[in-house]
């Protein structure tokens, strides 16, 4: 069964970066993209950006492009999201999810990273 | 970017109730509409796909109808477990976006 495991919780500090992972399993990891997905408290949900792990390509938020790098191990079949220059507004649960052969809706998700910016 | 204006932003409804979501966007996304469910602490499960197309899975009680600008997610016959929060999402265009959710409680 399709499984993605991510990282766990991040205490950061403001202006530092952050890595999380999301660890697929259960299916072709080069064969489908790879989305991420922000959720800060009580709020909605924001889309970040995708990644093809095939041949790494990656296709981004206008609004994340200078916030967030998405890449992608194929050897490990892990995702990774860094995200840089770390404000409070950046403090959030981020999600990693799978779609359904690019069409863009999310039939799999990980359980989620919250990521803390304080001091 | 796409808008997406969902309605209700919270419900309160009875066991065995019938509830309906909204979910407006900004223009013609052409069916390309999903909805998720949210539990507390949980992930988002998707229910729905194309507008009206079943998850695998999803509960019989759980449909979605629309065209154009239009989109609801119809709960027949409501239970304990569907307390949740409801999110609508556009993929007709990037980027993609969201509704701001409709917290359900029974």
């Amino acid at each position: 069964q399709v499984q993605l495991q991510q990282s766990g919780a991040e205490l950061v500090k403001p202006g530092s970066s952050v890595r999380i992972s999301c660890k697929a399993s259960g299916y072709t990891f080069t064969s489908y993209d790879m989305h991420w997905i922000k959720q800060q408290p009580g709020n909605g949900l924001e889309w970040i950006g995708w990644i093809y792990p095939g041949n790494g390509h990656a296709k981004y938020n206008q609004k994340f492009s200078e916030k967030a790098t998405l890449t992608a191990d194929k050897s490990s079949s892990t995702a990774y999201m860094q995200l840089s220059s770390l404000t409070s507004e950046d403090s959030a649960v981020y999600f990693c999810a799978r779609d359904y052969s690019g069409s863009n809706w999310f039939t799999y998700w990980g359980q989620g990273t919250l990521v803390t910016v304080s001091s | 970017d796409i808008q997406m204006t969902q309605s209700p932003a919270s419900l309160s409804a009875s066991l065995g109730e019938t509830v309906t979501i909204e979910c407006r966007t900004s223009e013609d996304i052409h069916n390309a509409l999903a909805w998720y469910q949210q539990k507390p602490g949980r992930s988002p499960q998707l229910l729905i796909y194309n507008a009206n197309s079943f998850h695998t899975g999803v509960p019989s009680r759980f449909s979605g109808s629309g065209s154009g600008t239009q989109y609801s997610l119809k709960i027949n016959s409501l239970q304990s477990e569907d307390v949740a929060s409801y999110f609508c999402q556009q993929y007709y265009d990037y980027p993609l976006t969201f509704g701001s959710g409709t917290k359900l409680e029974i």
